[in-house]
């Protein structure tokens, strides 16, 4: 059973970029079509799609955070990455990773969350 | 782009009870649809896919309908563990995606 874990620092000053990484473990990825995607949701909010890359190399971001956001999947598919620049204080959130079959309308993987905090 | 509106935000209901959300869409989305559902300090686990397809595992209780624009979840006889958060995202290839604000399912 595919599982993947978010990691990364958990506390990020203000201006400077935050930096995750999603591990992919217990499954092989390779030969699949997927959407490697990121999530975040505020303390006591709802869910926010940030955005995602498509195995075509195409990519998705959440128009309110595109100019600050980077996707990027590692060449061995056993990891990706978010990179997220010029954090604020509203960026704080748990921040979810989850990968998407192709067409399978919400089916995939989705990772535990790790809360990320944007202070000084 | 295209926004999901989901209602009731709040959801009172009894153990046995059959319970439904809904989420409407701005602009047709076909049948690409999903709703999760979300416990406390746990990650959203998805529940059903293509607006009506049930995920492996998921109980029989829990089922989906609806198409272009206007979508239901519904939970027949609610079970102590249905206590929870409901989400429903849309995966229309021609906007970002986005997930609807969320229904929370308490306890009447």
């Amino acid at each position: 059973q595919v599982q993947l874990q978010e990691s990364g620092p958990g506390l990020v000053k203000p201006s400077e970029t935050l930096s995750l990484t999603c591990t992919v473990s217990g499954g092989s990825l390779i030969g699949g079509d997927f959407h490697w995607s990121w999530i975040r949701q505020p303390p006591g909010k709802g869910l926010e799609w940030i955005g995602q890359v498509y195995d075509t190399g195409r990519d998705n971001y959440n128009p309110s955070l595109q100019s600050r956001i980077t996707i990027s999947v590692d060449s061995s598919r056993d990891r990706f990455s978010l990179s997220l620049r010029s954090a604020t204080a509203a960026d704080t959130a748990v921040y979810y990773c989850a990968i998407y079959f192709a067409g399978g309308g919400g089916r995939g993987y989705w990772g535990q969350g790790t809360l990320v905090t944007v202070s000084s | 782009d295209i926004q999901v509106i989901q209602s009731p935000s709040i959801l009172s209901a009894s153990v046995g009870d059959r319970v439904t959300v809904t989420c409407r869409a701005s602009q047709s989305v076909d049948t690409w649809l999903a709703w999760y559902q979300q416990k406390p300090g746990k990650a959203p686990k998805v529940l059903i896919y293509r607006s009506s397809g049930l995920v492996s595992g998921v109980p029989s209780r829990f089922s989906g309908s609806g198409s272009g624009t206007e979508f239901t979840l519904t939970i027949s006889n609610l079970q102590p563990e249905d206590f929870a958060t409901y989400f429903c995202q849309h995966f229309s290839a021609t906007s970002p995606w986005t997930f609807g604000q969320g229904t929370k399912v308490e306890t009447k």
